[in-house]
């Protein structure tokens, strides 16, 4: 059971350049979100999704892009990567959404030069 | 906005004692989670309570809550090295939003 999976595990970028998060789940959860990881942040929401089709934004949406067409995938776009996105960025899922625990990935490491 | 708020900031003990931590959130919450994580790794559920229980147990965890006050603790008796980790709190609302606290992290010597 691969739970929640994400790629890749470390990205740089350059200023400017856009990207894609991959995170797949084999679950079937409804519930899928990003959530950056900044030092002595804690896990700050980016977006969300409660089903295939129904996305919405977290606290942190700006700079970033989300669609998902499937229960199984949840990509999250950069679209113009900046220095203050250089972050640890984190997919979760659960069953139904904060009222069951969440399964997280094991993070991208993005460095944006 | 933060949801919760961890504290201590940091805990270091010696291993065989307990780690207690605490966490205040500001709104309305059905459940508080709790979940830790291991350097460079990804969280991992510990416990989640719900908004109508006031203890609960799971091996050598021991989390409470008190609404009344919007606070919760993590106990975790006979530490070991293992342990060692940052731990976060996180409110569950109605909104299916799960909002985390900035974590603390705990240093089990041996």
């Amino acid at each position: 059971n691969a739970g929640v999976t994400q790629t890749p595990k470390f990205q740089v970028l350059k200023t400017g350049q856009s990207m894609t998060l991959q995170c797949a789940q084999d679950m079937n959860h409804e519930y899928m979100s990003w959530y950056r990881q900044d030092p002595g942040m804690g896990l700050r929401l980016i977006h969300y999704s409660v089903g295939a089709g129904i996305t919405d934004q977290g606290e942190v949406p700006n700079g970033y892009n989300v669609s998902r067409s499937t229960t199984e995938d949840f990509p999250l776009r950069l679209l113009s990567a900046a220095p203050s996105q250089t972050s640890v960025y984190f997919c979760a899922s659960s069953y139904s959404g904060s009222y069951t625990e969440a399964f997280f990935g094991q993070g991208t490491r993005l460095t944006v030069v | 906005s933060q949801q919760g708020e961890e504290d201590p900031q940091a805990l270091s003990i010696q291993e065989g004692e307990n780690a207690t931590m605490n966490c205040s959130y500001k709104t309305s919450i059905n459940n508080l989670q709790w979940y830790r994580q291991n350097s460079g790794r990804g969280l991992v559920h510990l416990i989640l309570i719900r908004s109508n229980e006031r203890e609960k147990h799971s091996g050598r965890l021991r989390v409470t809550l008190d609404t009344s006050k919007k606070s919760s603790s993590l106990l975790i008796t006979a530490s070991r090295a293992a342990d060692t980790a940052s731990y976060f709190c996180a409110g569950g609302g109605s909104n299916y939003k799960l909002t985390f606290g900035k974590g603390t992290l705990l240093t089990v010597n041996p």
